[in-house]
């Protein structure tokens, strides 16, 4: 069976632009989570959904922002990137809003230059 | 809020070497605790998890106990290996506001075991 799968697996963008990285959970899985993981330090909560909805909202700037899709795959979009941007982009699923054990794809490595 | 600490590393061992890593944490309610492992080149992996107190998980030798009383969770092994050479994050689970749960990590605690 698959698992998470995320894309794409690395890219580079210029500071001020825009990128959408994006996921798939695992098969029978609800809800998505995003999670930022700098260099040497462990992932930071982003994002919850659950159903296409927020469920969660960690302390990010609203250029961060989120969506869920019917089938449960999800984007995450981070708007006038920052050089602090550049980081690990680790997608998890887990079977329910409340179901507390999180599964990850390998993510996507993101670097601003 | 809720938070993990965790102790720094390097810790480097000798193959068959007990390894302890140790992890305390802070919490309104009564968390569920995990630990994941990040093996070089890969993500994260759950590696154990004990969602109440007492509860020992265990998993490919290692294991840690909740203790609610120490606020603790620290991670076992009685013999590593040199496979075991990896970054390793304790982390709690925190509901959220509106209806979901987020997990918060500790920095992780990278281990290197010589042959």
């Amino acid at each position: 069976d698959a698992g998470v799968t995320q894309s794409p697996t690395h890219l580079i963008k210029t500071r001020g632009q825009h990128v959408t990285l994006r996921c798939s959970p695992i098969s029978g899985h609800k809800s998505v989570s995003w999670y930022q993981q700098v260099l040497g330090q462990g992932p930071q909560f982003i994002f919850q959904y659950y159903e296409k909805e927020e469920r969660g909202r960690g302390n990010f700037p609203d250029r961060f922002s989120a969506r869920q899709f019917p089938n449960y795959s999800s984007e995450l979009n981070v708007n006038a990137l920052l050089l602090g941007d550049s980081a690990l982009y680790l997608c998890a699923s887990s079977l329910s809003s409340s179901g507390n054990t999180i599964y990850f794809g390998e993510g996507s490595w993101l670097t601003v230059v | 809020g809720d938070s993990v600490t965790q102790m720094e590393g390097p810790v480097t061992l000798s193959e068959e070497a007990f390894l302890t890593i140790n992890c305390t944490y802070t919490a309104t309610g009564y968390p569920s605790l995990f630990w994941y492992v990040q093996y070089p080149g890969e993500g994260l992996q759950l590696l154990l998890k004990a969602t109440k107190a007492d509860d020992k998980g265990s998993n490919k030798g290692f294991e840690a106990t909740y203790r609610k009383e120490t606020t603790s969770f620290h991670l076992e092994k009685g013999s590593v290996q040199v496979s075991d050479s990896a970054v390793y994050f304790c982390a709690l689970s925190e509901f959220t506001d509106t209806g979901g749960f987020k997990t918060i990590f500790g920095a992780g605690t990278r281990l290197f075991v010589k042959a």
